[in-house]
């Protein structure tokens, strides 16, 4: 059974602050992994993809993925309160579908 | 403007009713998805089709039917048989790209039991 892990929180985090979401998988042949935010009652909205191992960074958010240890996670700098959200990880296992993770609900405290 | 649409915002089925869930895109996106989410879950695979007139199953089919007949538009119907079918359904559609295809989502349904 292909899956990912995300761990549920909540996490809380103060505004300002960093905060770090972290995701493991459990297939090496996985290629490419997302991370999505879904506000309460809305629908998912993609923030990142990454493909290979190292950092990606766009704006507030770095992606970060490492291969041999399996995990993709997420960094969000200078929290806002906006960012209070559940964000989503999920792999492709090498194939046209998505998995997902359960998802990480974050809190950013003002 | 392109985009993904899926109607009704609200759906109530009663005991034994067969509903359909509407879901069109103008992305021009081949592969279209459905996905089913409870409360404090991760997304559900329900179908997904690559191509015009052809489907597959996800991981949990079974008291669900779809349809694909026109690149645009991907229906999907609860069946009776669907036991439990009191979720947020979400349709997707991606951009190909061999292995990083990129999903991107409507704004959902709720359909609640009557």
């Amino acid at each position: 059974q292909k899956e990912v892990e995300q761990n549920s929180g909540p996490l809380s985090v103060p505004e300002g602050a960093i905060a770090s979401l972290n995701c493991t998988y459990s297939d090496r042949g996985s290629q490419s992994f997302f991370w999505y935010r879904q506000y309460s009652g809305k629908s998912p909205e993609l923030i990142m993809f990454i493909y290979s191992n190292g950092d990606k960074e766009d704006g507030r958010f770095t992606a970060q993925l490492n291969k041999a240890s399996q995990y993709v996670s997420l960094l969000i700098r200078d929290s806002q309160p906006s960012d209070s959200a559940t964000y989503l990880c999920c792999s492709n296992f090498g194939n046209e579908k998505l998995t997902f993770g359960t998802g990480t609900r974050l809190t950013i405290i003002p | 403007d392109g985009g993904i649409t899926q109607s009704p915002k609200y759906l109530f089925r009663k005991e034994g009713q067969n509903v359909t869930l509407s879901c069109e895109q103008n992305l021009n996106h081949d592969a279209m998805y459905w996905y089913r989410q409870d409360p404090g879950q991760g997304l559900r695979l329900i179908y997904y089709s690559q191509i015009v007139n052809d489907f597959q199953k996800g991981d949990i089919a079974e008291g669900y039917s779809v349809s694909r007949e026109k690149k645009e538009s991907f229906p999907l119907t609860v069946t009776s048989a669907q036991k439990n079918p009191t979720a947020f359904y979400l349709c997707a559609s991606s951009t190909p790209g061999q292995g990083k295809e990129t999903q991107y989502f409507g704004p959902g349904t709720r359909l609640l039991v009557l």
